[in-house]
């Protein structure tokens, strides 16, 4: 069965980049699309984006450019950067497999806490 | 791209049938059947309910079920018990390899 793990540095200051890797363990990256979702707290879910394989991307258009999803098969892990960082970025950061016929997300991490803050 | 609306709070008394309506526009839920509803107690991850507006995962009780009409989807759990209390999302595609939350709707068992 799949599973999913995100990972990051931790606190992140204003103005700076967030970064965080998902790792994928019991199955291949090199197959599915692969998303990112975050959820700030007692407030709703927001897509950010997902990666394919290949390396084609798509975003959520509200943020602006500021997202970049990478992918390392090598490594079966992918990547989220957020630029430009300000408070209202601090969420919870949830990394996912999406079926991309049906768009929905079937597997999900257990989501990581990151806190924008000087 | 603005978020499906869904009701803030909707409850009811174990054993009985509650609905949650998920309301977009012509651009996304009512252009598709590829409508997502997810689970999300406290603390926890979303989980999968439905899938394709009505499909249920293997796993997922028959107690819930999922129907789309027009611009609007809906999320019927019957059979309410202590253990559905928690927020429930849906998900749309919304077109050009998008996809867009709704705001979510906290379910409580009186």
């Amino acid at each position: 069965q799949v599973q999913l793990q995100e990972s990051g540095p931790g606190p992140v200051k204003p103005s700076e980049t967030l970064s965080l890797t998902c790792s994928v363990s019991g199955g291949s990256i090199s197959s599915n699309y692969w998303g990112w979702i975050r959820q700030p707290p007692g407030k709703e879910l927001e897509w950010i984006g997902y990666i394919y394989h290949s390396g084609s991307t798509s975003y959520n258009p509200s943020l602006k450019s500021r997202a970049t999803i990478s992918i390392d098969t090598s490594k079966n892990q992918f990547s989220l950067k957020l630029t430009s960082v300000t408070a209202a970025d601090s969420a919870v950061y949830y990394c996912a497999r999406l079926d991309a016929m049906g768009y929905y997300f079937d597997r999900w991490g257990q989501g990581t806490l990151v806190t924008v803050s000087s | 791209q603005s978020a499906l609306t869904q009701p803030a709070s909707v409850s009811g008394s174990p054993g009985q049938s509650i609905t949650i309506s998920c309301t977009g526009t012509s651009s996304d839920v009512g252009s598709y059947n590829l409508v997502s509803w997810y689970q999300q107690h406290p603390g926890k991850a979303p989980e999968l309910m439905i899938y394709e507006a009505s499909k249920r995962p293997s796993g997922v009780s028959n107690r819930f079920s999922g129907s789309k009409s027009g611009n609007t989807a809906s999320l019927t759990i019957s059979g309410l018990q202590a253990e559905d209390e928690a927020d429930y999302y849906c998900c749309s595609y919304a077109g050009s390899s998008t996809v867009v939350f709704g705001g979510g709707t906290k379910v409580t068992v009186l």
